[in-house]
Order: structure tokens, then sequence, then C-alpha cells
């Protein structure tokens, strides 16, 4: 079946330390978001990518970074320098976006990232 | 930072009410509005995307229209079902360099049985 992962699930982290968070996708999509949720807010823009080997930042990239060797994955680095990085992070991907800019995306289960 | 709003936050209504709520914005540079449906413990899924001033989507019984002119789209939901609960985001896919996606915050409703 065609679709986003996201791994893990659960993510506890202590601080200081860096983690990446997995994302991988088979629906043949060349953009790929990833974005956090809060308690109370919305979904804020981290960092996208349109093509592999590019990528810019959203509204909140400080303490955070990303990496688009392949296609398929979009994996998350948050680092130490992230002062508040305890929130749901969920990732995304649309088909192309220069052809058909009106794509819906279609996103992950979510990683829940916990830092002790 | 363009800001997509929603209203209300949160809305409880009782089954078989009919309801609705706003997303509005400041700018009509965006590609197309996309509604989202985001249930708990689930991944949320597009519901309508809508391009055009005047555009009016309709899936069983939720519909949406979309007012470029003034700013605004409203989602209605017509009899609603305890499966209807869910938190319902909408997101403009702006016309930037990059076609960055914004999200409103999204209004949290629940169906009481």
């Amino acid at each position: 079946d065609g679709g986003i992962t996201q791994s893990p699930k659960y993510l506890f982290r202590k601080e200081g330390q860096n983690v990446t968070l997995s994302c991988e996708q088979n629906l043949n999509h060349d953009a790929m978001y990833w974005y956090r949720q809060d308690p109370g807010q919305g979904l804020r823009l981290i960092y996208y990518s349109q093509i592999v080997n590019d990528f810019q930042k959203g509204d909140i990239a400080e303490g955070y970074s990303v990496s688009r060797e392949k296609k398929e994955s979009f994996p998350l680095t948050v680092t130490s320098a992230q002062k508040n990085p305890t929130a749901f992070y969920l990732c995304a991907s649309s088909i192309d976006t220069t052809g058909n800019s009106y794509n819906e995306q279609f996103f992950g289960p979510g990683t829940r990232l916990t830092v002790l | 930072i363009l800001n997509v709003e929603q209203s209300p936050q949160s809305l409880h209504v009782q089954e078989g009410d009919s309801t609705n709520f706003t997303c509005s914005f400041p700018s009509s540079n965006f590609y197309a509005l996309h509604w989202y449906r985001w249930e708990t413990a689930k991944s949320p899924e597009a519901l309508f995307v809508m391009t055009l001033n005047g555009d009016e989507k309709k899936k069983g019984r939720i519909s949406a229209t979309l007012n470029t002119k003034e700013g605004y789209s409203y989602l209605y939901i017509k009899g609603s079902q305890p499966e209807d609960s869910a938190t319902y985001l909408c997101a403009l896919k702006m016309k930037t360099s990059y076609d960055k996606v914004i999200f409103g915050p999204g209004t949290s409703l629940s169906v009481i049985p």
C-alpha cells in the first residue's frame, strides 16, 4: 500500500542530545514537509523540500536540520539547539508542485517527541 | 507571515444538528485552499481542494465554499454524526518561489450522541 511512514511513534530524548525522526514515502511524491504541533496550536512548518537535494526553511526552522538525499526520504534532526523540542511532529508529502500547485498533502501518523 | 484564522476554536453539537465553521485569510495570492479532517489517533486527510472564487465542493453531508474576494471559506456539516468528531484544518498553498503551505489553527468539533 502506498503511504507515508514515520518512525518511531514515540521518542524520548535526554536534554542536550540530538535525535533524528524518520519519514519515508512510497507515493512517488516530489515535495515533502515537516510540521510541528503544540497543544492548542495549529501545524507550523519546520522545513520543506520540493526536489531531491533541495530544501527550504519554514517558519520555525531554528534548532532543526533536514536532508533530502533520496526522493522517498526526508529525515528531520532535532538538535540540542532547539530550546523546546517536546512536541508532536508530522511529515507530509505532495505530488510535484510545479505543474499542479493545488495538490493536497498526504500525512504520516506522526512522532511524539518528549525531552526528559 | 500570512495569518490563516479559523473560528470557532472548538464546537460541541448534538447529533443531528447542522453546523458550520470559517477559515479566513487576508490575501488571495494562493493556488488553492485545502480543508483537512484530522481524527484523533489518525493522520490528517484532505476533504476538499478549492481553487476559484465561488468554488463549492460537496462530499456526502459535508460541503465547502470559497470567497477569495472577501477572504473566507466556509465548511458546512449537515446532520452531524458522532463520526464527524475531529479537528478540521484549512490550509493555503501559497504562490511563493517555493509552494509554501500555511495552516490555520483548526476547529475542533465534538458531536454528542
